[in-house]
């Protein structure tokens, strides 16, 4: 199946700090999502970015398909943007092609 | 944005009940629905789809007959793990797809077997 990569594993920021997230993905996708994990665990999804580039506020996403990789960008961060980063991919075709694969994740935290 | 509502929140059980987890897609209809399994500090883990009327899809290396899914109609799945141990004590989440094949989650189940 196709195998999602995510970088850093841990990322700590100073409060304001810009930041950016890395998600490799092996195959062709139909669909990448981004999500972030509260300390509750709720998902809570940030973007659908199966390609080009996508703003909301402080965020921003970036997926060069042809390349397999995408970029989560947090800008001017603040402690509520602490948890866990999802980048999760549902492959292009296929037997499992509705599925989503999660990446590790990458912990942030951002400290005052 | 579609409502994906799980319930319970937590649960705490003796080792050797079982435990039913619920999963409801609150404004649309989800033929088909997921459940994940997210251990301590990892990422989330498949463990089987769930096609509305009729059986579930597990993924390798989980036991059908421990974790019992059912999905008896468009807006509900449940999953019952049967005979639980402290081994099972984990994070479950749901998703449910909508019209657009987009995923949508629920908020997670915390399952605590003593």
């Amino acid at each position: 199946g196709i195998q999602v990569e995510q970088s850093p594993p841990d990322l700590i920021l100073q409060e304001g700090a810009n930041s950016t997230l890395r998600c490799n993905f092996s195959d062709s996708v139909n669909n990448l999502q981004w999500f972030h994990q509260n300390p509750w665990g709720q998902l809570i999804n940030l973007f659908y970015i199966p390609s080009g580039t996508k703003q909301n506020g402080r965020l921003s996403a970036t997926t060069v398909a042809t390349e397999r990789y995408s970029l989560l960008y947090i800008s001017s961060s603040q402690t509520t943007d602490s948890g866990v980063y999802f980048c999760a991919c549902q492959p292009l075709g296929g037997a499992g092609s509705y599925q989503l694969t999660f990446g590790k994740g990458t912990k942030l935290s951002v400290i005052p | 944005g579609a409502v994906v509502s799980q319930h319970p929140s937590w649960v705490i059980c003796k080792s050797g009940t079982s435990v039913k987890i619920e999963c409801r897609s609150l404004d649309f209809q989800a033929t088909t629905m997921f459940w994940y399994r997210q251990f301590p500090k990892q990422s989330l883990m498949l463990m089987a789809t769930s096609n509305e009327g009729s059986k579930a899809t597990y993924e390798q290396g989980v036991e059908k007959d421990k974790f019992l899914i059912n999905h008896a109609s468009l807006t509900l799945s449940t999953l019952t793990v049967t005979s639980a141990h402290p081994e099972d004590s984990s994070f479950y989440i749901c998703s449910a797809r909508d019209v657009r094949l987009l995923p949508f989650f629920g908020q997670g189940t915390r399952l605590t077997v003593v």
